[in-house]
């Protein structure tokens, strides 16, 4: 089944421990994305990558990292959460960028 | 980013009866937009898709229309079901990059 999957659904950490969110899929995509969504905000892009080793800030990259260096995997690394960094995660993978996504069924992150 | 919104932030309708999602957006350059349907714990699942070339798209059940000339954009659910209870929102659009609206709560009343 062509999906993207994302882990852990939910986290609960604590303000400065660095986390990691995985996001991987099997569609071959070359585009990823991760987005947060928040009460009236929307999804907002935090960073994207058009292929292996080529990434890009989005529009709310503070305070994340991203890597990609397999074409299957973009993990979105958070160095020293914070709490307004609580927010809920996803990731998203196309062919190519100016297409429809598939987006993962979401990471429920909570800083305390 | 670029503002992209929607009319109203809920939506109730009868079962059976047609919904209308309305959708504005506010860069006259972008010529490519998508609905999405995201479900309560699930991520945004793409129901139908539009380019700037054409005026309407048909799915099934589903309906999308493209006014360029005052940069709004609709979604039409034919025989609204209660599997249809969601929330929707449509995406921009430009470039690399998607830039997405709130959404629209719609509940579909049995």
């Amino acid at each position: 089944e062509a999906q993207v999957t994302q882990n852990p659904r939910y986290l609960i950490t604590v303000t400065g421990k660095k986390l990691t969110v995985t996001c991987s899929q099997n569609m071959n995509h070359e585009y990823m994305s991760w987005y947060r969504q928040d009460p009236g905000l929307g999804l907002r892009q935090i960073y994207y990558s058009m292929n292996v080793e080529v990434t890009d800030k989005g529009d709310v990259p503070e305070g994340y990292k991203v890597s990609r260096k397999e074409k299957r995997n973009f993990p979105l690394i958070l160095e020293s959460p914070s709490p307004n960094q609580t927010s809920l995660y996803f990731c998203a993978s196309s062919h190519t960028g100016d297409y429809g996504y598939t987006f993962g069924s979401g990471t429920r992150l909570t800083v305390v | 980013g670029e503002s992209v919104g929607l009319h109203l932030p809920t939506l109730s309708v009868q079962e059976g009866d047609n919904s209308i999602i309305n959708c504005a957006y506010s860069n006259s350059a972008s010529d490519y937009f998508i609905w999405y349907k995201q479900e309560s714990g699930k991520g945004p699942q793409f129901i139908i898709d539009i380019r700037s070339n054409m005026d309407k798209r048909q799915g099934q059940r589903v309906t999308v229309l493209l006014n360029k000339t005052v940069k709004h954009l609709s979604l039409q659910i034919a025989a609204t079901q209660p599997g249809d209870s969601a929330v929707y929102f449509c995406a921009e659009n430009q470039g690399n990059q998607f830039y997405f609206g709130t959404g629209t709560s719609l509940t579909v009343i049995p």
